[in-house]
Formats: C-alpha cells, structure tokens, sequence
C-alpha cells in the first residue's frame, strides 16, 4: 500500500509570504495528524484529524496556520503569512480510526522562512 | 504532563560497536505507550517499536534491542554490531491510552556510525 505523502518535500519561502504544505494519508485512515520539529528540538504535536473534523487542534502555535481537511481525504496546513520562527520540518501520519496507535509518518516537510 | 527525555544528542561509534540510546519518560497515567521511531537521512519517520505500559518483556529483533523499566520510567534501545546504515535521528515518544491522540516526542538522538 502506499504510504503516507507529504509535499512538497522542501519549500522556501520569504517572511511574509504565505505557504501551503499537502499531506496524503494511507487510503483509508480516518485519523490525521500534523506534528512539527524546529531547530532540532523535539517533534511538537500540532494537531489531529478524524475523518473531516478537527479533534485535537491544541498544538497549533498561533492564528497563523490553518489546517484543513475537506472530504476527510488529503489535509493541507497553510501558513500565513510566514514568520522566520516557521522554520522547520512538519510531519504529517495518518492511522486507523480503533485506537491501535498504528501511526504511520511521511518523510516531512523542510520549510525555511528567510 | 507528560514528558520524553533523550539526554544523548550526538553518539558517534566505529562500525560494529555496540550502542544504546537512552529514553526516560515522565507520567502519572498508569496506561500509556512507549515507541522508537528511526529518521533516516531520508527524511521519513519509521516505526521501530510500540510497547504498552504493562508488558515490561524486554524485546529482542535482529540486531535491535529494547530495555523497558518502569522502576526507573526508561525504555533504551541498543543496537548490537552497529552499522553504517544505522546512522540516523532516533526518536523515542509516549502516548497515554486516554485523552489526546498525540505522541509526546524526545528531542532525538543522532547515532553516526563511522565505517
């Protein structure tokens, strides 16, 4: 089966400008989760996805970015505009709806906001 | 809070060393779960192992293995007759059975394996 998708896989962009990162999960998983790592810190939490519905969105840092997933399928993030602090590698997994914690990540995102 | 503590940010060992990665955790809840996730220089986070809070077994898998104690809230990874290839970013992360859905992450490790 394929994998989880993530594009583009790098992005740079100036501050300011607005920037919209794609994620495809597993055919048929519900649940959707964005996750970030800045700096070479821990990989944060942003937020979770069950089918089209925000379940979870407390991880997201500010108004900035806004995530949708229209139709339950493919999620996008968006952030805009672009501060330098956005820098970072953002993860996308998706798992079954059952609580099997079957997470299954795509290789990122690089973002660079210069 | 819960929260995931990898003291070691760089190990760098010679080939065929053996290595072990270091994971302490903190959480009141009684049920949770326990992974180690590999970054390769790819980029993709791979699922390395998940175990529950109640299994305390040690696991052994090829060259991989993982020591979980709870008396001392540490789940380390070793890694036996290292190999290049097991240059990478490893990720340990906790996940309690209730609430939110998020797995809390460690800072990482990045293992070099000198050939």
């Amino acid at each position: 089966e394929a994998g989880v998708t993530q594009f583009p896989s790098h992005s740079v962009i100036e501050k300011g400008q607005t920037v919209t990162l794609r994620c495809d999960p597993i055919s048929g998983h519900d649940n959707l989760y964005w996750y970030r790592r800045v700096m070479g810190k821990e990989i944060k939490f942003l937020l979770h996805f069950v089918k089209e519905s925000k379940q979870d969105e407390s991880g997201m840092p500010n108004n900035r970015f806004l995530a949708e997933r229209t139709g339950g399928t493919y999620s996008t993030l968006k952030v805009q505009p672009a501060e330098l602090e956005d820098s970072g590698v953002y993860f996308c997994a998706s798992s079954p709806l059952q609580r099997n914690y079957g997470y299954t990540f795509g290789s990122g995102t690089r973002l660079t906001v210069v | 809070a819960q929260k995931v503590t990898q003291a070691q940010t760089e190990i760098s060992v010679v080939e065929k060393e053996d290595v072990t990665l270091d994971c302490v955790y903190e959480t009141r809840d009684t049920t949770y779960y326990l992974f180690w996730y590999k970054q390769p220089p790819s980029g993709e986070l791979v699922f390395l192992i998940r175990r529950n809070s109640f299994d305390e077994q040690n696991e052994i898998s090829g060259r991989y293995s993982w020591n979980f104690q709870k008396s001392t809230s540490s789940f380390n990874f070793t890694i036996t007759a290292s190999q290049v290839v097991d240059s990478a970013v490893y990720f340990c992360a906790l996940i309690l059975d209730t609430g939110r859905r998020a797995l809390t992450f460690g800072s990482g490790t990045r293992l070099q394996v000198q050939p």
